[in-house]
């Protein structure tokens, strides 16, 4: 079973919410990830957990605040987002090892109004 | 800091015809993935080449790196329709704890009848 499933599919939000995505796996994977991909552009990276521990922040605004509370989920909390975070959110997992080939989520499309 | 650059950007070819992706990196690295990702979709892994002169297959898509040049090619025999989608390489830079991928803009693939 190679599956990241992500909630919600789509969210729309105004710049004065708050609001969270989701990301589950059942792989047993260690690491997690945080991808935003614009519209045809490749996904950048935001976040890395490792053993639930955020290992990597790409200098991503407050305004987007991940959490891993266990092994298996990673959440997103979003609050007064600009409509330029309009884009889709991936969610990542892999394992901590040589072939750590990263299995992605089928995203969250946000928009920001 | 390390860039991926693939070219072409933009492909389209007929089917039955063989083409060639290329993937060009600027510093060292021995891991190189390459996904696909249909329109509105995820990203789907496709292979991942771990050392110099590896080559992997799977149906009509053969993938190739050379670490001494840093570059890959993801070769494509006698295309179908069903490979159209935008293929996307990325490098990996050396992590202890979750790996940060760098990812090249993507070649869009279009095959016609």
């Amino acid at each position: 079973d190679t599956e990241v499933t992500q909630t919600p599919k789509h969210l729309v939000m105004g710049m004065t919410n708050k609001k969270s995505l989701k990301c589950e796996q059942h792989m047993g994977h260690r690491a997690m990830y945080w991808y935003k991909q614009k519209a045809k552009k490749p996904p950048e990276l935001m976040f890395v957990y490792s053993y639930e521990k955020l290992s990597i922040n790409e200098s991503v605004p407050s305004r987007f605040s991940p959490e891993c509370p266990n092994s298996s989920l990673l959440n997103l909390h979003l609050h007064a987002l600009q409509p330029e975070d309009s884009a889709l959110y991936l969610c990542a997992s892999s394992q901590v090892a040589r072939t750590d080939t990263q299995y992605f989520g089928p995203g969250t499309r946000l928009t920001v109004l | 800091e390390l860039k991926v650059e693939q070219n072409p950007l933009f492909l389209s070819m007929q089917e039955g015809k063989n083409y060639t992706i290329y993937c060009n990196y600027s510093t060292t690295s021995d891991r190189l993935y390459w996904y696909r990702q249909d329109p509105g979709k995820s990203l789907e892994s496709l292979f991942v080449l771990l050392s110099n002169g590896a080559v992997k297959q799977e149906g009509r898509l053969m993938a190739s790196l050379d670490t001494k040049a840093r570059l890959s090619t993801l070769h494509i025999t006698a295309a179908v329709h069903d490979l159209s989608a935008t293929y996307f390489c990325a490098v990996r830079k050396g992590e202890t704890s979750g790996s940060r991928l760098t990812f090249g803009e993507g070649t869009q693939l279009t095959v016609n009848p």
